[in-house]
This record gives structure tokens, C-alpha cells and sequence, in this order.
């Protein structure tokens, strides 16, 4: 069983539209992230999520917006693609300990290209 | 600027061959992890050391940590081809998630 779920793998779309990467863990977890990774190789928080609860926020463009409808989803959706939004975005889960960080798993990646 | 920067940014050996990594951060920490990524692929957790330990093994790998420098560093022994991939570290810093380095990229030569 996968336990960090991503959909979809691969996203290639026009400037301009609007679209959503989905996310969910059957971990048991209480904490989903996104992650972006870079051409570079760089990976950078943009969101975090503790029990449905938003937790980190970082200075994400507000066409970024995350919603967790339960504690085992997180979904993204961004309005408006740029093309500077190409990259790879991970969702990850984990399980906080008395604000403590721990293990995070990953899924697959979803690679967006925008055209 | 980034918490965790890796040095270096690529590196390649032969197989059987240790090979070492190293990671600085800025801030104070409760933990430091190590990740791994294969191309195209989701990151894997490798081990995670917490701040008031100094050393600690896993199989082939070994981490040490060094508070006072905050820096770490991961070991691989008797390296194969199959560890070929990119390598990150991730500090703990209490923001309740990770702060991932800029990685380095093994290549381990058959």
C-alpha cells in the first residue's frame, strides 16, 4: 500500500489556467506538508497542515491555496499558472511530537509544467 | 537564505569507495535528517540524529553532528552503484516542519 499518494504524476498546462495536485497519507498521520522542489534541486516548505489546521504558511503567492478536508488530504490548487510555478511539488506527512519534527514521508512528486 | 547547505554539491566514486557529505545550518535545532532521492522520486528518510547526540549508525551509514560547528556529516561505507542519488539534509528547527539543504549528488561508478 502507498502510503503517501499523490495525483497527479505529471500536469502539463497553458499560462494562465487553474489547477490542483491532490494529496493523501494512510499513515495515521496529523501533519501534510507541500514541499516545492526546484530546477535546482532545492526543496522549500510552502505549507504545513497539523490536524486540518493551518500551521506554516510561507510567503507563497496567495494563487497558491491549500485545503485539508480532513486529516489524511491536503490538497493544492493554484489559480492563474505562471511559469515560474514549473517545478515539482511533494506532499508529505508526518507525525508531530510535542512540537518535534520527525520522520516525514513523501510521495512520488507532481511535476508541473507550465507552458 | 537557506538553512542547510551540503558540501559538496556533486560527488563521484568508485564502487566500494566511502563516500562523505557534509551539511552547515545557521539556527539551532532539534533535530538533523538525512534524506535520499532517487531521479525522479520521492525523498526517503535515512536517519535522524538529534541535537544532543553526536554520532549514530545505521547500516552502511554513519552520522555525526557537531553542535558547536552546526555542521553534520553522513558517511557511506563500501559504497554501490545502487546508492547512486542525490542526498539532502533536513534541520528541526521548531517551526514544526523540515528546512531541507540544496543536496549533494552521489555518483557511484560500477
Amino acid at each position: 500500500d502507498t502510503a503517501v499518494s499523490q495525483t497527479p504524476k505529471y500536469l502539463v498546462t497553458q499560462m494562465g489556467n487553474d489547477k490542483s495536485i491532490k494529496c493523501e497519507q494512510n499513515l495515521g498521520h496529523d501533519t501534510m506538508y507541500w514541499y516545492k522542489q526546484d530546477s535546482k534541486k532545492f526543496l522549500k516548505i510552502m505549507f504545513s497542515y497539523n490536524n486540518k489546521e493551518l500551521i506554516i504558511n510561507e510567503t507563497v503567492p496567495n494563487r497558491f491555496s491549500p485545503k485539508s478536508p480532513d486529516k489524511a488530504h491536503l490538497n493544492l490548487h493554484i489559480n492563474s499558472l505562471e511559469l515560474g510555478d514549473s517545478a515539482v511539488y511533494f506532499c508529505a506527512s508526518s507525525q508531530m511530537d510535542y512540537l518535534e519534527t520527525g520522520e516525514l514521508f513523501f510521495g512520488e512528486g507532481s511535476r508541473l509544467t507550465v507552458l | 537564505s537557506q538553512q542547510g547547505e551540503e558540501d559538496p554539491q556533486a560527488l563521484s566514486i568508485q564502487e566500494g569507495e566511502n563516500a562523505t557529505m557534509n551539511c552547515s545550518y545557521k539556527t539551532s535545532i532539534n533535530n538533523l535528517q538525512w534524506y535520499r532521492q532517487n531521479s525522479g522520486r520521492g525523498l526517503v528518510h535515512l536517519i535522524l540524529i538529534r541535537s544532543n547526540e553526536r554520532e549514530k549508525h545505521s547500516g552502511r551509514l554513519r552520522v555525526t553532528l557537531d553542535t558547536s560547528k552546526k555542521s553534520s556529516s553522513l558517511l557511506i561505507t563500501a559504497s554501490r552503484a545502487a546508492d547512486t542519488a542525490s542526498y539532502f539534509c533536513a534541520t528541526d528547527t521548531g517551526r514544526r516542519a523540515l528546512t531541507f539543504g540544496s543536496g549533494t549528488r552521489l555518483q557511484v561508478q560500477p
